[in-house]
């Protein structure tokens, strides 16, 4: 079974600074890799997804994300970041073609954006 | 087009009770799916459903039933509920025929059991 792993759990940052969120899983096979935020009192959007191709992937709000399949790693960057970025962040793995639609989550990254 | 609709928003139960707690979607989407949301825990699987008809166990099934007579429900019953299953509790469905496994998430219920 695949898991996945966010090791910043708690993240404070000022305007502007860059944003970096950490997030590997385990699992040999082909996998997709998603990015979701929630921002307090609302439910879970898609930042971005990887399914295949390059490994560098845009995503809204001027987020984006690595791949890297040498590290099992799939990180979150933002360059500069804003105050309403202030949000828990989610990553999850889905087990590729042939792994249904079954999503394993990351336990999350809190973010705090402080003016 | 409302995408994915829970209810109620909050619930208060006491230990014992009963209840069942809604989702539908209005996207003909194949694939629903019921998680659990934990302070520093993430979501957990419950239980998912890949067609009407057709259910079966998550990471965290115990405590729970789930039932697809209709591709647009997909209702979760707590059969006894107890204090561990405090939790905010989200409805997900997604399109299992095209290659995208992208989710889409309903607003959550935020479920209290004293």
């Amino acid at each position: 079974a695949q898991s996945v792993s966010q090791h910043n759990h708690h993240v404070i940052l000022s305007e502007a600074a860059s944003l970096e969120l950490g997030c590997n899983y385990s699992y040999g096979g082909t996998v997709n890799l998603f990015w979701y935020v929630q921002y307090p009192g609302q439910h879970l959007q898609l930042l971005l997804k990887y399914f295949s191709g390059d490994p560098l992937v845009k995503g809204i709000k001027g987020f984006e994300a690595e791949f890297i399949k040498s590290k099992f790693s799939f990180n979150l960057r933002k360059p500069s970041v804003q105050w309403s970025d202030t949000a828990e962040y989610f990553c999850a793995v889905n087990a590729g073609p042939g792994g249904g639609n079954k999503l394993t989550f990351g336990t999350g990254t809190q973010l705090k954006v402080e003016l | 087009n409302a995408g994915v609709t829970q209810t109620p928003k909050f619930q208060v139960l006491k230990t014992g009770q009963s209840m069942t707690l809604q989702c539908a979607q209005d996207m003909n989407h194949e694939y629903m799916s019921w998680y659990r949301q934990d302070p520093g825990m993430g979501l957990r699987l419950i239980h998912y459903s890949v067609g009407a008809g057709i259910t079966d166990q998550g990471e965290v099934p115990n405590g729970y039933n789930v039932s697809r007579s209709t591709t647009e429900d997909f209702p979760l019953r707590l059969l006894s509920a107890a204090p561990s299953q405090t939790s905010v509790y989200f409805c997900a469905s997604s399109p299992t025929r095209l290659s995208s496994y992208e989710q889409y998430f309903g607003p959550g219920t935020r479920l209290t059991v004293t």
